[in-house]
């Protein structure tokens, strides 16, 4: 079966830590990868997408993610994490066969001031 | 730019109430979806709609219907509110389908019942 695999559920980190989070997909064929994050209380957001093109792919607040397609993976990075970066992050899956998205169970970041 | 606008924000609804979760959006997207997020388990999609007058069950779709009258409104009806339905609803939508497109997601609803 199709699935989105995020590994951490839960992660703590300090200010200034570096940050990745990873993500797993089983699908075949041509896929594109989104990683949305959720603030406390407010809706998703888009972080950064991979559609073709450069694997690395940069998005907004200091966020990248890049696409490794023999390991399945788009695993999510930031050097140097913020107070702010404190949310939920989803990584979600389209396969160009079905047209459907799956979602990830997420990750939530909690960072210490 | 309004986006994606959902109504009400919060609501506590008693076992076997009935209420809509209104859904509109204003930039002419074609696709529009209803997903449930619970903690833990992501997001999970109750239906969609690939065009006014067009809806499809999703994953969870038991207990939720909707209609597409028009582009820009997607409402999710509750016939029969039960415990199980407690979750926070999260209406989007895209051009087209999601394959090469973003998805554009409203504030969500969070709905108890009780």
């Amino acid at each position: 079966a199709q699935s989105v695999s995020q590994h951490n559920h839960h992660v703590i980190l300090s200010e200034a830590a570096s940050l990745e989070l990873g993500c797993n997909y089983s699908y075949g064929g041509t896929v594109n990868l989104f990683w949305y994050v959720q603030y406390p209380g407010q809706h998703l957001q888009l972080l950064l997408k991979y559609f073709s093109g450069d694997p690395l792919v940069k998005g907004i607040k200091g966020f990248e993610a890049e696409f490794i397609k023999s390991k399945f993976s788009f695993n999510l990075r930031k050097p140097s994490v913020q107070w702010s970066d404190t949310a939920e992050y989803f990584c979600a899956v389209v396969s160009n066969r079905d047209d459907k998205i799956i979602f990830g169970k997420g990750t939530r970041l909690h960072i210490l001031p | 730019n309004a986006g994606v606008t959902q109504t009400p924000k919060f609501r506590i609804l008693k076992i076997g109430q009935s209420m809509t979760l209104q859904c509109t959006q204003d930039m002419n997207h074609n696709y529009m979806y209803w997903y449930r997020q619970d903690p833990g388990m992501g997001l999970k999609l109750i239906y969609y709609s690939v065009g006014a007058g067009i809806t499809d069950k999703g994953e969870v779709p038991n207990g939720y219907n909707v209609s597409r009258s028009t582009t820009e409104d997607f409402p999710l009806r509750l016939e029969l509110a039960a415990p199980s339905q407690t979750s926070v609803y999260f209406c989007a939508s895209s051009p087209q389908g999601v394959s090469g497109n973003t998805i554009y997601f409203g504030e969500g609803s969070w709905l108890t019942v009780v």
